[in-house]
């Protein structure tokens, strides 16, 4: 069994749509992330969640709106793509907020045209 | 504040070669140290972590000891083989924090 998904694992699409992007987790974890990886592997935290509350909401477009409907899954939602968004988006999850080692989703490759 | 600085790559080696990527860390408090592994077209993976000052963590022949007089956590292996090709990150998180800095990533490419 997987422990994070992410789905998809591809998404092409052209500027100015508006995509989703899934995660789920199974660990039974209380925690959920959002990272942004750049095409030089640069790793960025976006947003953090605890028990379905946003606890970290770093400086990003409010074009990205996370939500989390259970503790087990965190969506992402990008509005009006732009070229600057692609990259690869990881989702993780760890066992609280404190210092716990995090869990890794496979990544979801996002190209905007 | 809180940050994470690596050694630059790519670093390339010979297969059997010895490894050390540095990474120094900056942080308010006591914070725990990470090394993560991404392979290629994967997620991130823990490799080893360590929680305190002068822990040495350790995994799949991959070692890293928590120095806090040096502020440091170089990662090192004996002899590499080319299934450790990979991007590794140095990572932590601060003890009151609830929030990871990763380094920028090494790439490691070892050669047959």
């Amino acid at each position: 069994d997987t422990a994070v998904s992410q789905t998809p694992k591809y998404l092409v699409t052209q500027m100015g749509n508006d995509k989703s992007i899934k995660c789920e987790q199974n660990l039974g974890h209380d925690t959920m992330y959002w990272y942004k990886q750049d095409s030089k592997k640069f790793l960025k935290i976006m947003f953090s969640y605890n028990n379905k509350e946003l606890i970290i909401n770093e400086t990003v477009p409010n074009r990205f709106s996370p939500k989390s409907p259970d503790k087990a899954h965190l969506n992402l939602h990008i509005n009006s793509l732009e070229l600057g968004d692609s990259a690869v988006y990881f989702c993780a999850s760890s066992q609280g907020p404190g210092q716990n080692e995090q869990y890794f989703g496979p990544g979801t490759r996002l190209t905007v045209t | 504040g809180n940050s994470v600085t690596q050694m630059e790559g790519p670093v390339t080696l010979s297969e059997e070669a010895f490894l050390t990527i540095n990474c120094t860390y900056t942080a308010t408090g006591y914070p725990s140290l990470f090394w993560y592994v991404q392979y290629p077209g994967e997620g991130l993976q823990l490799l080893l972590k360590a929680t305190k000052a002068d822990d040495k963590g350790s995994n799949k022949g991959f070692e890293a000891t928590y120095r806090k007089e040096t502020t440091s956590f170089h990662l090192e292996k004996g002899s590499v083989q080319v299934s450790d090709s990979a991007v590794y990150f140095c990572a932590l998180i601060s003890h009151a924090g609830n929030q990871f800095y990763f380094g920028t990533g090494t790439s490691l490419t070892v050669i047959p």
